[in-house]
């Protein structure tokens, strides 16, 4: 059973704040991180896959990067605004199946 | 292209009594995955079924089962419900490769409440 730890738990940003948040994983049996976002009364929607060490993924004003050597992920998010509001969700696939961790509650205020 | 969907969306059982929730994929999608979440929770697994087969199965009692049609559509039975069974229900579809980049499209979810 993968271990997957988010941080912080929560977060309130003004909007125009740049933010950024963790996701750490046991870097043995890695395979690949997913990111998706989860507005609320919506479905998880899929933000990006990685794959290698180094990896950097950019949609829009959200990138991530991965290092799967130490095990951890960043997701930023640049000049933040109130539709960024969700909660972000990291899902290492250790094998054969998604393990999600609990999430990072984004707040974005005017 | 129409996205995952799920019936019912709202549901109130009381202990004892049975659920039957589905899940109809995304045209061409072979694999659904079932999740389930309660408060402070991340969304836990509770199984995948690919082409017709359960071929992932998470840490869940018995009382939790599935099964895929050739359509792909799926179904979810929890047995002899318990208050903890309270729950978002959520399944996601994917085109079920074994790759694992293989994104997962998820659908609105079940509310379950049991009293």
């Amino acid at each position: 059973i993968l271990n997957v730890e988010q941080s912080p738990q929560s977060l309130h940003v003004q909007e125009g704040d740049s933010t950024n948040f963790t996701c750490s994983f046991p870097s043995s049996n890695f395979y690949a991180l997913h990111w998706y976002r989860w507005e609320t009364a919506k479905s998880p929607e899929a933000l990006f896959v990685m794959t290698l060490n180094g990896d950097e993924k950019k949609k829009g004003r959200i990138s991530a990067t991965l290092n799967t050597k130490e095990g951890y992920s960043y997701l930023y998010i640049k000049g933040s605004q109130p539709e960024d509001s969700a909660t972000y969700l990291c899902a290492p696939n250790g094998g054969n199946k998604l393990t999600f961790g609990t999430g990072t509650q984004l707040k974005v205020e005017l | 292209k129409a996205g995952v969907t799920q019936t019912p969306r709202y549901l109130i059982k009381t202990r004892g009594q049975q659920v039957t929730l589905s899940c109809s994929p995304i045209s061409g999608h072979r694999s659904v995955s079932w999740y389930q979440q309660t408060p402070g929770q991340g969304l836990q697994f509770l199984f995948e079924y690919f082409s017709e087969t359960q071929r992932n199965k998470g840490n869940f009692p018995g009382r939790f089962s599935g099964r895929q049609f050739s359509n792909s559509r799926s179904e979810m039975n929890v047995s002899t419900l318990e208050l903890g069974d309270s729950a978002l229900y959520l399944c996601a579809s994917s085109l079920g490769g074994t790759h694992h980049t293989d994104t997962q499209y998820f659908g609105p979810g079940t509310r379950l409440t049991v009293l």
